[in-house]
C-alpha cells in the first residue's frame, strides 16, 4: 500500500514560536493531502484540505492566518502552526487519498505531537 | 451532512474472546463506503476493514469482520479470539461527501481493553 511520512513526530516549542510539520507521499502522487487535529481523548477532526498548486480550505473555525498550509509539490504538504500556544498542543495527522483498486483508501501520516509549553 | 455515532466509550474484553463495536451512520448518499481504523497509543491510523454500501456480502478481514445492516445504518466491527495487542482506540469512518469524498469524517471513537 501507499507510505505517508511526517516528520517530525514529536516537537516541544515555547509558546510564541512557529512550528513547521511536513506530510510526505513518498510512492505516490497527491495532488490534495488532508490535515487532522486529534485533541486528548477525542476523534479526529479535519482542519483543512491542501491543494497542490493551489490555497488550503479551512474547516469552519481553522483559523488561515495561524495554521498555514503550504503544498509544494506533488509529494509534499507542510502546516506550520505560527505563534504556538498551550491550546495548540495536540496530535496532528496528514493523511493523502489514494484510489485504490476498489475503492478510495486514506493513507494516514503517523502523526505528529506537538506540545506548546 | 453526515454523522458517525459510536455509543460505547469504552469496552472490555476477556482476551481470546470475540467483541463486537458498535458504528452507526446518517447519510442521504446512495452510494457511501464505510471504514474501521484502529489507533493504537502510538497514534498511527492502522486501516482494518471497508465496506461498500452496495457490496452483497458483509466485509471480513482476517479477525476482523463487519456486521452490515442497511436498513439500520449500522456498521459493527466484530474482533473474533481478541489478542493483547488489540488494546487501542477504534474508530468508524466514513468519506465526507461535502468534500467531493476524499476526506474522512470519524466516530468519537471506542477505546478497546482487552483483559489477560
Amino acid at each position: 500500500g501507499a507510505v505517508v511520512s511526517q516528520h517530525p513526530s514529536r516537537v516541544i516549542c515555547k509558546s510564541g514560536t512557529s512550528v513547521k510539520i511536513e506530510c510526505r507521499s513518498l510512492d505516490f502522487q497527491a495532488t490534495t493531502m488532508f490535515w487532522y487535529r486529534q485533541f486528548p481523548k477525542q476523534s479526529l477532526m479535519l482542519m483543512a484540505t491542501s491543494n497542490e498548486g493551489s490555497k488550503a480550505t479551512y474547516e469552519q473555525g481553522v483559523e488561515k492566518d495561524k495554521f498555514l498550509i503550504n503544498h509544494a509539490s506533488l509529494t509534499l504538504s507542510t502546516l506550520t502552526v505560527t505563534s504556538a500556544h498551550p491550546e495548540d498542543s495536540s496530535f496532528y495527522i496528514c493523511s493523502a487519498p489514494w484510489a485504490g483498486e476498489t475503492y478510495n483508501e486514506q493513507f494516514f501520516g503517523p502523526g505528529t505531537r506537538l506540545t506548546v509549553l | 451532512a453526515q454523522k458517525i455515532t459510536q455509543t460505547q466509550p469504552g469496552m472490555f474484553v476477556q482476551e481470546k474472546e470475540a467483541v463486537t463495536l458498535d458504528c452507526t451512520y446518517d447519510t442521504s448518499d446512495p452510494s457511501y463506503g464505510l471504514f474501521w481504523y484502529k489507533q493504537p497509543s502510538s497514534g498511527e491510523m492502522i486501516f482494518l476493514i471497508y465496506q461498500g454500501s452496495y457490496d452483497q456480502q458483509n466485509a471480513t478481514e482476517g479477525r476482523y469482520s463487519l456486521n452490515f445492516q442497511k436498513a439500520r445504518k449500522s456498521a459493527n466491527l466484530v474482533i473474533s479470539a481478541s489478542q493483547l495487542g488489540d488494546s487501542a482506540m477504534y474508530f468508524c469512518a466514513m468519506r465526507d461527501p461535502d468534500n467531493y469524498g476524499q476526506n474522512f469524517v470519524f466516530g468519537p471513537g471506542t477505546r478497546l481493553s482487552v483483559l489477560p
